[in-house]
C-alpha cells in the first residue's frame, strides 16, 4: 500500500478518444499534484490542488482537464490528445502546500497513437 | 530563475561499491531546500534525503549521504555499499525556503544501474 494509488497503470488511447486518469490518496493530505514525466526531461508540474481548490495551472493545454471532487481524489480528464502527450503522468500529495514530504503514486504510462 | 543540472545521464556501479551522483543548481536565494528522489522501475518516486541550506552539516540517511557545497552550489549524493535495489533513476530537486511546495524544481535525472 503506497498511500497514493493511480489507475490505470497503462493506457493507450487514440487522438480522438476521451479518457480519465485517477489518483486516490488515503493519507489525509490536503494538497494534490499532477506531474508529467517525459523521457530525458525534468518533471513538469501541471496542476496543484489545495483543499480541493486549484492553485496552479502551469500553462497546460486545455485538452488536459483536472478535477478534484474532494481532498482524497484527483482526476485528469484527457481528450483529443497528441502523440507528444505520451508520457508518464505522476500524481503526488502532501499534507499541505508548505509540506515538503511529497508522496508519489506509481504513475500512469500514457501512449497516444 | 532556479535551475537544477545533473550532468550524468547514466551511471553504473558494482554491488557493494560506492557511487557518487552529481547535482548542481543555480539560485540567488540564500535559504532553500535540496532533495534527492529515487524512482525505481516500479515508477513510484521516493524521497531519499533532504538538506536545508542553512545547515552546515551534511544530511545522512543510512547508506545515503550528501556533500553539500553551498558556495559552489553543488549537492552530490553518495551511496555506500550499493545494493541491487538501488538501481533506479535519481532526481535532484530544489525548493525555495518558505514557499509553497508546488515550486519544486527537478533535475533531468541520473539513471543508476547496480551490477551484481
Amino acid at each position: 500500500e503506497t498511500g497514493v494509488t493511480q489507475t490505470p497503470r497503462h493506457l493507450v488511447m487514440g487522438m480522438t478518444n476521451k479518457k480519465s486518469l485517477k489518483c486516490e490518496q488515503h493519507l489525509g493530505h490536503n494538497a494534490m499534484y499532477w506531474y508529467k514525466q517525459s523521457a530525458k526531461k525534468p518533471l513538469e508540474l501541471m496542476f496543484v490542488y489545495n483543499f480541493k481548490e486549484q492553485t496552479e495551472n502551469n500553462s497546460v493545454p486545455s485538452r488536459f482537464s483536472p478535477e478534484c471532487p474532494n481532498s482524497s481524489h484527483l482526476f485528469l480528464h484527457l481528450h483529443t490528445l497528441q502523440p507528444e502527450d505520451s508520457a508518464l503522468y505522476l500524481c503526488a500529495s502532501s499534507q499541505d502546500l508548505m509540506d515538503y514530504g511529497y508522496t508519489f503514486g506509481s504513475g500512469t504510462r500514457l501512449t497516444v497513437v | 530563475a532556479q535551475t537544477v543540472t545533473q550532468s550524468q545521464p547514466e551511471m553504473s556501479v558494482q554491488e557493494a561499491e560506492t557511487v557518487t551522483l552529481s547535482c548542481t543548481y543555480d539560485t540567488s536565494e540564500n535559504n532553500y531546500y535540496l532533495f534527492w528522489y529515487k524512482q525505481p522501475p516500479s515508477r513510484q518516486m521516493i524521497l531519499v534525503i533532504r538538506q536545508e541550506a542553512y545547515k552546515q552539516q551534511n544530511a545522512t540517511e543510512n547508506r545515503f549521504s550528501v556533500n553539500f557545497q553551498k558556495a559552489a552550489k553543488s549537492f552530490s549524493l553518495k551511496i555506500s555499499d550499493s545494493q541491487l535495489g538501488d538501481t533506479a533513476m535519481y532526481f535532484c530537486a530544489f525548493m525555495k525556503w518558505k514557499t509553497s511546495y508546488d515550486k519544486v524544481i527537478f533535475g533531468p535525472g541520473t539513471s543508476l544501474s547496480v551490477i551484481p
